[in-house]
């Protein structure tokens, strides 16, 4: 069956803007979760969803960061007056949240340059 | 301060040769996973582990979790230019469903 699937593979935008990042989870899969990873680092939790519902936001790292899952399907990472720290590769995963050690399938990430 | 140290951060080998990879916390993990990286790709699980003292091997890797859980240990023998990547140690805290990934470990194996 098809994998995580994320769209655009790559955004550039300049300081200022507002982007949309989209995630396709593993159909079935209720568990689904953004990161960011930048260069040289390992990937950094921001928001995890169980169904509809933000479970855990707390890696958010400000207000300008938003995320939804109106459907319990597919999310959408939206981030305003972009700046340009946030350039980074956001991954999103999904899991079945049916096993208690949560093993997570990754997506192919959205690079985001901010100018 | 890094929850999951991994080290070494960078390794370059020749072919044939083994290696270990090393990832350490003060904290007790209830899982812990490794994941493999490829350039413009997401990680790709490899293993998880989840009872102290755990010994998992997949081919020529061989993953080992400590018995306090606050450790992981990854290695590869004989290794071929096609192991290259960066991998990847997370684990899960106790009541948590957030995965915590240490910094990697980028190997390169060289032909």
């Amino acid at each position: 069956g098809a994998g995580v699937s994320q769209t655009p593979s790559n955004k550039v935008t300049e300081k200022g803007k507002y982007v949309e990042l989209r995630c396709d989870p593993i159909s079935g899969h209720t568990a689904l979760y953004w990161y960011r990873q930048s260069l040289g680092q390992g990937p950094e939790f921001l928001i995890y969803f169980q169904g509809t519902g933000a479970a855990d936001d707390s890696g958010l790292p400000n207000d300008r960061f938003f995320a939804v899952r109106p459907e319990g399907s597919v999310s959408t990472l939206k981030i305003q007056r972009t700046e340009r720290g946030d350039s980074a590769v956001y991954l999103c995963a999904s899991s079945s949240g049916q096993v208690s050690y949560n093993e997570q399938f990754f997506g192919p990430g959205t690079r985001l340059t901010v100018l | 301060t890094q929850l999951l140290e991994q080290s070494p951060q960078f390794l370059s080998i020749q072919e044939g040769e083994n290696l270990t990879v090393y990832c350490n916390s003060s904290s007790v993990f209830s899982s812990l996973q490794w994941y493999r990286q490829e350039p413009g790709e997401g990680p790709v699980l490899l293993v998880t582990v989840v009872t102290g003292g755990e010994v998992k091997k997949l081919k020529r890797l061989t993953f080992q979790f400590g018995d306090a859980r606050k450790d992981s240990s990854l290695h590869i023998t004989a290794a071929q230019p096609g192991d290259t990547g960066l991998y990847l140690c997370a684990g899960l805290l106790g009541g948590s469903e957030k995965l915590v990934f240490g910094k990697g470990t980028k190997l390169t194996v060289n032909p």
